[in-house]
């Protein structure tokens, strides 16, 4: 079966950085597109970045460009998020999602929480 | 960047009624949209994909229609376990965008 398990949250300062990860298993990753969506406290789904199976093309919310890199090592199955100048509403539960069009499957979600 | 309207933000229903929930897109989408449901503290979960194909597994009493920039998720007879947070997204072009949520609560 599919999984999608995240890893990297915490706590960090305002201005810090972070890099999540997320393992895949269970599909055949290095054929799949895949995104990062996050869900502050309390609020909605944001869609943060995609990557192409590939890693070819990458796409990012106007929020998070020039901040915020997506990657992958298909090596290993896993998918990336490295997350500099982070900000107070950055803090969010962050999904790990497999995916081009619609999204099939999700992973359980790291907490991300910026706070001095 | 193409913005997604839900309406409502919340509705109180029973068991047993049926339940619509619009989704209106800022321009034109074709059928590239998809409906998830979200419970407390759990991951959403891919509900219809290409407005109207119900992802395996899902029951029947989902439906999803429309085209363009108005999309509608019925809930033809609201079961205990429907009660959740549902959302929209539209897959046409990147950004991808979500709506804000339907909350559907017991009433």
């Amino acid at each position: 079966q599919v999984q999608l398990v995240e890893s990297g949250g915490g706590v960090v300062q305002p201005g810090g950085s972070l890099r999540l990860s997320c393992v895949a298993s269970g599909f055949t990753f290095s054929s799949s597109g895949m995104h990062w969506v996050r869900q502050a406290p309390g609020k909605g789904l944001e869609w943060v970045t995609f990557i192409h199976y590939d890693g070819s093309d990458k796409y990012y919310a106007d929020s998070v460009k020039g901040r915020f890199t997506i990657s992958r090592d298909n090596s290993k199955n896993t998918l990336y998020l490295q997350m500099n100048s982070l900000r107070a509403e950055d803090t969010a539960v962050y999904y790990c999602a497999k995916g081009y069009n619609n999204i099939d499957y999700w992973g359980q979600g790291t907490l991300v929480a910026v706070s001095s | 960047d193409i913005q997604m309207t839900q309406s409502p933000s919340s509705v109180s229903a029973s068991v047993g009624d049926r339940v619509t929930i619009t989704c209106r897109a800022s321009q034109g989408i074709s059928s590239w949209l998809a409906w998830y449901q979200q419970k407390p503290g759990k991951a959403p979960k891919l509900l219809i994909y290409a407005a109207s194909s119900l992802q395996s597994g899902v029951p029947s009493r989902f439906s999803g229609s429309g085209s363009g920039t108005d999309f509608t998720l019925t809930i033809s007879s609201l079961q205990p376990e429907d009660f959740a947070t549902y959302y929209c997204q539209q897959a046409n072009s990147f950004p991808r965008t979500f709506g804000g949520g339907t909350k559907v609560e017991i009433k």
